[in-house]
């Protein structure tokens, strides 16, 4: 079945520094991925759908500044986390889309990735 | 905007019940149906997708519903082991996955 892999799975950094979190479908191509961001006890916020070859759309207040998404390729979407601060420490998830199966609504999820800003 | 609600938000039985999570939605033009398991700190496990056109998916001792005139679905556990015991999270997909909260379960041993 498809995979999603989503690298690195925690990290920890210092305020002020910025973090690469990678998505990847590892054996489907994925025209789009969602990433989203977990708060502690509650749901998944859609943050940013991510086009290859196109700007990502931004959810409603989520700063596009602030966490820049990259999908140049069909296999591989970025979410970089510029300047964290605390308060960006979250769990985020990708998910993606098979392109090639038939009314492809079917969304694969990534293991998450955990960032803690010290 | 799809609302999403799921109800209890924690649910604690005792080792060998059947358990019955809700979930409930607003908008029915929906592609499809997905319920998730997420363990503490880790991602989600896809349990159970049920398209539009269908009204229940079974897969073990797993089955859910989908009544989509009444805006509802629901997870069915049958015989639950502490194993069982996650948050369970529906989400409706109308192109974008919407979320519910989440039930956590705790199934006693």
């Amino acid at each position: 079945g498809a995979v999603v892999s989503q690298h690195p799975s925690w990290v920890i950094c210092k305020s002020g520094t910025s973090v690469k979190i990678e998505c990847r479908s590892l054996d489907f191509q994925a025209t789009t991925m969602f990433w989203y961001r977990q708060f502690p006890k509650k749901s998944l916020m859609l943050m940013a759908t991510s086009n290859e070859g196109s700007k990502a759309t931004y959810e409603q207040g989520v700063e596009k500044d602030k966490f820049l998404i990259n999908h140049a390729s069909l296999t591989l979407s970025t979410l970089t986390v510029t300047s964290a601060h605390p308060e960006d420490s979250s769990f985020y998830i990708c998910s993606a889309a098979d392109r090639g199966v038939a009314g492809a609504n079917v969304l694969t999820f990534g293991a998450g990735s955990r960032l803690t800003v010290l | 905007k799809q609302e999403v609600t799921q109800i209890p938000a924690a649910l604690s039985v005792p080792e060998g019940e059947n358990l019955v999570l809700n979930c409930s939605f607003t908008d029915s033009a929906i592609y499809n149906l997905q319920w998730f398991r997420q363990d503490p700190g880790k991602g989600l496990t896809s349990l159970l997708l049920i398209q539009s056109s269908q009204r229940e998916q079974t897969s073990g001792r797993l089955n859910a519903s989908l009544d989509k005139s009444s805006g509802r679905s629901t997870l069915y556990i049958a015989a639950s082991q502490p194993g069982d015991s996650a948050t369970y999270l529906c989400a409706f997909n109308d192109y974008k996955l919407s979320f519910g909260a989440g039930t956590t379960v705790t199934v006693r041993a």
